[in-house]
């Protein structure tokens, strides 16, 4: 299998531009999950999905993140406008759901830097 | 709320000494409970896990962990530490209880492994 895929791997956009980084989980999983990792911060869960309904947004930082499933194979994390403190790696995991044993499968990470 | 801490920014150890890297948790029930590595610019990977029964967990690359509820913690452990196991090492926890379905996972803090010769 190809793993999670993410892009792209690296975005330098400047302030106020719209981002969009995309996911494709591994076939088959239908758990996704949306992460950011910063020094500051860590790892915080962003939003996750299961069977391609949000389940948990609680973990978006404001109105201007909006993330979507609209199948089983892709999913989108949109920042509009972006902000320099918005710079991080965002990270898409992916799980097939089996009570809540199922572990976690990261992708490599799409890195953003807003200037 | 399920939670766990990583007490320990980062730990040092000489090549073939034993290492520990430690973890505890707060969940309401029986936890579900993971450990996972990150390299240099790469995603986490899992290293292993614990669902139920024998409290020793064995995972990858000849990592182990403990299990102990009356201390809350799940440590990884390793009896002969590798220069290459030097990553960004993270505990996470899922508490079986809550509502909603998926499978939500709370990381820790995480803890910089460095393993020197």
């Amino acid at each position: 299998d190809a793993g999670v895929i993410q892009s792209p791997r690296h975005e330098v956009t400047e302030m106020g531009q719209e981002v969009t980084l995309r996911c494709k989980p591994i076939s088959g999983h239908n758990s996704l999950f949306w992460y950011r990792q910063t020094m500051m911060r860590g790892l915080e869960l962003l939003i996750y999905f299961n069977n391609n309904v949000p389940i948990d947004d609680s973990g978006m930082p404001e109105d201007r993140f909006s993330a979507k499933m609209p199948n089983a194979s892709f999913s989108t994390l949109k920042i509009q406008p972006s902000e320099p403190r918005d710079s991080a790696v965002y990270f898409c995991a992916s799980s097939l759901e089996a009570a809540g044993t199922g572990e976690l499968f990261f992708g490599e990470g799409s890195r953003l830097t807003v200037l | 709320a399920q939670s766990v801490a990583q007490p320990e920014d980062q730990v040092n150890v000489a090549e073939g000494n034993p290492l520990t890297v430690k973890c505890t948790y707060s969940v309401s029930g029986n936890p579900y409970l993971f450990w996972y590595v990150q390299y240099p610019n790469r995603g986490l990977q899992f290293l292993l896990k614990y669902i139920t029964g024998d409290n020793l967990v064995k995972g990858s690359y000849g990592f182990e962990a403990e299990f102990n509820k009356s201390q809350t913690s799940f440590h990884l452990k390793k009896p002969s530490a590798l220069v290459s196991d030097s990553a960004l090492y993270f505990c996470a926890v899922r508490d079986p209880i809550l509502t909603g379905g998926g499978n939500k996972l709370t990381f820790g803090t995480g803890t910089q492994l460095k393993v020197e010769l």
